[in-house]
């Protein structure tokens, strides 16, 4: 069975800085995907960014990259130039396939930033 | 472009009785899935639905149910409500399907209080 870890449960960071949360997988299935969303305290759930595991380059969207390392099975996310607005729980999610040909999503525990003045 | 929507965004019921939530995916978007997330349990699969067929269920007892129209809006129903089944219950939208390669989108959940 497939498995995300997210080992860090909380992190604190000061604005302006960089921060990195970290994400380690498990899966036998050489054609996958791994996300990241952002939970803020109301609860939706806010899609960041999206690797493929045939993907050449990591991927990128404004601050935030993915620091993936396919060998180690790890996709963690970099947060560059932390913002008081990212504060929140950052989840790493991977497609698990199901029968008939559709996929869900699972999720790790999540890790809760803090970022401070 | 308008983001995946639910309704209503906060319930509370009691022991025994039954709620219907609602779920309006991005527009053009047919495949909605259902969610679950608990302190305890983090977030789960309830099931998926496109062009009005259940394509995949998690592992939940039979008194969750779901059901999708022909507009791709989609709703779900818990029966008998336990305790249990206090939970951030979230929404996501895919146009086609995630094994496609592409992202689901969620909505803002609704927060379910069983007293």
């Amino acid at each position: 069975a497939q498995k995300i870890t997210q080992t860090q449960p909380g992190m604190f960071v000061q604005e302006k800085e960089a921060v990195t949360l970290d994400c380690t997988y498990d899966t036998s299935d050489p054609s996958y995907g791994l996300f990241w969303y952002k939970q803020p305290s109301s609860g939706e759930m806010i899609f960041l960014i999206y690797q493929g595991s045939y993907d050449q380059q990591n991927a990128t969207e404004g601050r935030y990259s993915l620091n993936f390392q396919k060998a180690r099975k790890s996709a963690n996310l970099v947060i560059s130039a932390s913002q008081l607005g990212d504060s929140a729980m950052y989840f790493c999610a991977m497609r698990e396939p199901l029968l008939g040909g559709t996929d869900k999503l699972i999720f790790g525990t999540g890790t809760r930033l803090q970022v401070f003045p | 472009k308008a983001g995946v929507t639910q309704t209503p965004r906060y319930l509370i019921k009691t022991r025994g009785q039954q709620v219907t939530l609602s779920c309006s995916p991005i527009s053009g978007h047919r495949s909605v899935s259902w969610y679950q997330q608990t302190p305890g349990q983090g977030l789960q699969f309830l099931f998926e639905y496109f062009s009005e067929t259940q394509r995949n269920k998690g592992n939940f007892p039979g008194r969750f149910s779901g059901r999708q129209f022909s507009n791709s809006r989609s709703e779900m129903n818990v029966s008998t409500l336990e305790l249990g089944d206090s939970a951030l219950y979230l929404c996501a939208s895919t146009r086609g399907s995630l094994a496609g390669g592409e992202t689901q989108y969620f909505g803002p959940g609704t927060r379910l209080l069983v007293l």
